[in-house]
């Protein structure tokens, strides 16, 4: 079956740094791929879609990269900030799978003034 | 908009007993879903619909059921609530969807739900 890793359920880093989340997959390669920001007791809000044949995707401050032949993806973070502190999860779609969808089990950020 | 709406936002049951949790949408969106979040295992698919009158079950479907008589509304219902169904219940959105993989998906508020 398909399974998600995240590179560690926590990571600490000094505002103004660049934070880097890991997401490795099994298995099948997805149809595209989501990151999520989560914060306490809400839910998660989508920040972007990565799809199989693109390398890489940015949005502001955010970049996603994807690599299919590792099976992985990267999320960064440039120029960080406290209020980036979050949880932050990745999404796997695939097509060929009566799942469709499975997500990792988060990664938790904390910026540190 | 209100977005994607869900009540109630606690609830304790005994084991044994049924109830409905409520997802509503207001934003057209043709693909719904329905999520537990337990500590440490992440979002887990429970039944997702793709339109009204249509829906499917996802990876953990045993003891839930839904229905989709409307696109606006996808109620979530437990048959007898046991305590592992303790969880965080989020439901979710989407406009895309192809091969009822969805796009960009947004989620309600949750309801946290205790087994006794």
């Amino acid at each position: 079956s398909q399974k998600i890793e995240q590179n560690s359920e926590a990571l600490n880093i000094q505002e103004g740094k660049t934070a880097t989340l890991t997401c490795n997959y099994t298995n099948y390669s997805p149809a595209y791929l989501q990151w999520y920001r989560q914060d306490p007791g809400r839910g998660p809000v989508f920040l972007l879609l990565i799809r199989e044949n693109e390398k890489e995707k940015r949005k502001e401050r955010l970049k996603v990269t994807f690599d299919t032949t590792l099976k992985q993806s990267l999320f960064h973070i440039t120029a960080s900030q406290p209020a980036d502190s979050a949880t932050y999860l990745c999404a796997l779609l695939m097509y060929s799978s009566a799942s469709k969808i499975i997500f990792g089990s988060g990664t938790r950020l904390s910026i540190r003034p | 908009n209100a977005g994607v709406t869900q009540t109630p936002k606690f609830q304790v049951l005994k084991t044994g007993q049924s109830m409905t949790l409520q997802c509503a949408q207001d934003m057209n969106h043709e693909y719904m879903s329905w999520y537990r979040q337990d500590p440490g295992m992440g979002l887990r698919l429970i039944h997702y619909s793709v339109g009204a009158g249509i829906t499917d079950q996802g990876e953990v479907p045993n003891g839930y059921n839904v229905s989709r008589s409307t696109t606006e509304d996808f109620p979530l219902r437990l048959l007898s609530a046991a305590p592992s169904q303790t969880s965080v219940y989020f439901c979710a959105s989407s406009y895309g969807v192809s091969r009822e993989v969805p796009d960009e998906q947004f989620f309600g508020p949750g309801t946290r739900l205790t087994v006794l």
